[in-house]
Formats: structure tokens, sequence, C-alpha cells
């Protein structure tokens, strides 16, 4: 079955604490994202890829790293968390950056940072 | 500066009419729109999209129609069915410049058809 796959689904830490968020796509897409979500602020581009190796900031980077050395999996990395990055996190991905593909998302992970 | 907006945060309907969701933008460089639909606790699905040189486009139940003099789009549904009670994401983006890998999202519209 297609899909992106993340893991954890839910996470509760504390901060300073580093986190890593996996995602995985089986779909051999060339772009993969991620956003998060907040209550009335919709979602939010953190990281995107347009393909191994090559990543860029979204709007909200601040306080989060990624790295794209396979293809498949794109991790989110929050070296120290705090409170405000408590969040609903997706990660997506497309056949490609360029041109007219729509986004496949995961599920989610919700983030809580005490 | 937020560059999408969807005013609406709620929307409802009765089930069999029509729905309407809005959607407005800022940057006439977008050239891409997309219509996202959220249940909860699962991640956004593609619904529907539209390239700015074209003013409609149709599927099945779904009609989405852009009208960039006034930077604006709307997704109709008719009829209304309560499966589609859901959150509803615009989302905007560059097909070929070197923005493209960016996408822009609403903060969402939250559609309830009521049976």
């Amino acid at each position: 079955e297609a899909q992106v796959t993340q893991n954890p689904r839910y996470l509760i830490t504390v901060t300073g604490k580093k986190l890593t968020v996996t995602c995985s796509q089986n779909m051999n897409h060339e772009y993969m994202s991620w956003y998060r979500q907040d209550p009335g602020l919709g979602l939010r581009q953190i990281y995107y890829s347009m393909n191994v190796e090559v990543t860029d900031k979204g709007d909200v980077p601040e306080g989060y790293k990624v790295s794209r050395k396979e293809k498949r999996n794109f991790p989110l990395i929050l070296e120290s968390p705090s409170p405000n990055q408590t969040s609903l996190y997706f990660c997506a991905s497309s056949l490609s950056g360029t041109g007219t593909n729509e986004q496949f998302f995961g599920p989610g992970t919700r983030l809580t940072v005490l | 500066d937020q560059q999408v907006k969807q005013n609406s945060p709620s929307l409802s309907v009765q089930e069999g009419r029509i729905s309407i969701l809005n959607c407005d933008y800022t940057n006439s460089m977008f050239d891409y729109f997309l219509w996202y639909k959220k249940y909860p606790a699962e991640g956004p699905t593609f619904l529907i999209s539209i390239s700015s040189i074209k003013d409609k486009n149709e599927d099945g139940r779904f009609t989405v129609f852009l009208n960039k003099s006034a930077k604006h789009l709307s997704l109709h549904i008719v009829p209304s069915q309560p499966g589609d009670s859901a959150v509803y994401f615009c989302a905007a983006k560059f097909t070929f410049n070197t923005n493209a890998g960016k996408s822009t999202f609403g903060d969402g519209t939250t559609l309830t058809v009521k049976p």
C-alpha cells in the first residue's frame, strides 16, 4: 500500500531533550516536506526537500533540523525542544516539488513539550 | 504576512444542499491551487486542484472556481453529504520557479453537513 508513515504518533517530552520524528514514504517520491498544524494557524511548512541531499527552509524553520540522506526518509529533528513546539506535525511527499503534483500526507505526530 | 486566507473558520449546511468554501490569496505569482480534506486523527488528503490558466475544474460533486483578478478561489460541493464533514484546507504553490518546493496553506474551514 502506498503510504507515508510517521513515528511516533504521539510523544510527550520535556524541554531540551533532543528528539527525532521519523518519516518514510514507499512511493519513490522525490519531494518531501514537514508541516506543523496549530489552532487558527493552519498548516505551516517547516522544511522541504526537493530530492536527496537537497533541503530548504519553509516558513517556520527555527528550532528544527532535517536531513535527506535517502530518498524514502526525511526525519525531523528537534535538538532542544521548547514548549512552543508543542504541535501536530505532518510529513508529506509528492512525485516532484515542481509541477502540479499533489502531496500525500502521513497520519501526523502529536508532540507535547513540557 | 498570511498569503493564503480562509476567512470562514466553520460552515454548516444541510445534507443535499450546496457547500461553498472560500479562499483568498495575496501573491499573484501563485500558479497552482489545491484543496485538501482532513478528517480527525488523519492526515490531509488531496481533493481537487486548479491551474492559474483555468477558471474552473470539476470532479464529480466537487468544483473549484478561480477568479485571478480577485485572487479568490472557491470550492463547491453539490450535493453535500454527511461524509463531507471535515476540515478543508486551501493551498497555493508555484509550479516552476525557485520557490517551487514551497506550499502555503490557509487556516482551514470546518464543514459540517447535517443529515
